[in-house]
């Protein structure tokens, strides 16, 4: 069958721009959201997380953004730089050891 | 300088070969991982431990083994019966407890 999340969604930002990159979680059980940041051929970096008794947290130049009633997590990166340039992708767990990974967004920075 | 190491980063594996990827990690955490990444893909767990001399299957264990002898490390052993074994393999690390964890990841190992 066809094998879905070959062609990551890509976003694709000016340096200088605030970037937003979205994910949809599954789970509505699901407390506790990280977004990771992978760069080619490298282990996921953790980034910033967020309990769901929260709706916002702020980082340094980063913001997670958590919307329980449409459960949607969302990662804005401010100035961004092309250092920045990689793939970020969100993980939900519910407690636990189980932590289910998102497939991920390439996002390129243009300088 | 804590962290998590994974070798070799690159590994060659001839058909009908047992393989072991090493991971170790001295961040003092009870709770270690191994996942498989494909292109373009997400992580798919492929086995758990929380604690020395226990572990448990994740959702793609076949083809897999595992061991937990010591907290600081959690070898994986990629078997002949697991067909496809070209991927990404990343072990990652957690406090334990009953509550949410970080995972924390190493570098990877590519099999080819």
């Amino acid at each position: 069958g066809e094998s879905v999340g070959l062609h990551l969604p890509t976003l694709s930002v000016q340096e200088g721009d605030n970037s937003i990159i979205n994910c949809a979680y599954s789970n509505s059980a699901s407390d506790y959201f990280i977004w990771y940041k992978q760069e080619s051929g490298k282990g996921p970096q953790f980034i910033i997380d967020i309990r769901s008794n929260m709706d916002k947290r702020q980082g340094q130049r980063v913001t997670v953004l958590l919307n329980k009633t449409v459960k949607h997590l969302s990662l804005q990166i401010a100035a961004t730089q092309p250092g920045d340039s990689a793939v970020y992708f969100c993980a939900e767990n519910s407690g636990g050891f189980k932590t289910i990974f998102g497939a991920g967004t390439r996002l390129f920075v243009k300088a | 300088d804590g962290g998590i190491t994974q070798s070799p980063k690159y590994l060659f594996r001839k058909e009908g070969q047992n393989v072991t990827l090493s991971c170790e990690q001295n961040l003092n955490h009870d709770a270690m991982y191994w996942y498989r990444q494909d292109p373009g893909q997400g992580l798919r767990l492929i086995y758990y431990s929380q604690i020395v001399n226990d572990f448990q299957k994740g959702d793609i264990a076949e083809g897999y083994s595992v061991s937990r002898e010591k907290k600081e490390s959690f070898p994986l052993t990629v078997t002949s019966a697991q067909k496809n074994p070209t991927a990404f393999y990343l072990c990652a690390s957690s406090i334990g407890g009953g509550g949410p964890v970080t995972q924390y990841f190493g570098p990877g190992t590519r099999l080819l």
